[in-house]
């Protein structure tokens, strides 16, 4: 069966560490995939991209790393600081429809 | 700013009553997407729209419809409120063919059927 998986329970990491978030998917074949970040009581806002023929991607403390072979991609926070609590939400792209089929979120908590 | 708003934020209703949730979109995007939340499970899209006058079935569209009659609306009504209806309900927007694919979202409504 196809499914996509982040990790359920909350991630508790201290500020100023690395936070490393995990998507794992199975039976898919994405074009790229997409990271979001969701607070409480919002709507999920994009955070960043990678595609198939990427392995990495930065933007500022954030890092994406997609490894198709594994079929995981990982979302790093260096240098976290509790702004960063958040739920992060993995999405996958698929190239035939550009449909995206999303992971549960994992719930990051970045303590003082 | 260009922006996307859903309307009520919370709703509380009965079982058998028809409910509509309101999306209007400023972005002048053509695609638009409603998703439903629920604890442990991923979005799950309900139905999307590609433009005016089309609309398409998500993966969990039994119990609901929308029309699309111009490009900033995608009304979601749910014809007969059933309790396993109770969720958080978003709705999403995107720029055809844009290089990224980015989702923008609402706040989100809130939908207690009892």
């Amino acid at each position: 069966s196809q499914k996509i998986e982040q990790n359920s329970e909350a991630l508790n990491i201290q500020e100023g560490k690395t936070a490393t978030l995990t998507c794992n998917y199975t039976n898919y074949s994405p074009a790229y995939l997409q990271w979001y970040r969701q607070d409480p009581g919002r709507g999920p806002v994009f955070s960043l991209l990678i595609r198939e023929n990427e392995k990495e991607k930065r933007k500022e403390r954030l890092k994406v790393t997609f490894d198709t072979t594994l079929k995981q991609s990982l979302f790093h926070i260096t240098a976290s600081q509790p702004a960063d609590s958040a739920t992060y939400l993995c999405a996958l792209v698929m190239d035939s429809n550009y449909q995206l089929i999303w992971g549960a979120g994992t719930k990051l908590i970045i303590k003082p | 700013d260009a922006e996307i708003t859903q309307s009520p934020r919370h709703k509380i209703t009965e079982t058998g009553r028809q409910v509509t949730l309101a999306c209007h979109q400023t972005w002048n995007h053509n695609n638009m997407f409603w998703y439903r939340q629920d604890l442990g499970h991923g979005l799950r899209l309900i139905h999307y729209s590609y433009g005016v006058h089309d609309t398409n079935k998500g993966e969990v569209s039994d119990g609901y419809s929308v029309s699309r009659s111009n490009t900033e609306d995608l009304p979601l009504t749910l014809e007969s409120a059933a309790s396993s209806q109770t969720s958080v309900y978003f709705c999403a927007s995107s720029e055809v063919g844009a290089n990224t694919g980015e989702l923008f979202f609402g706040e989100g409504s809130r939908l207690t059927v009892l």
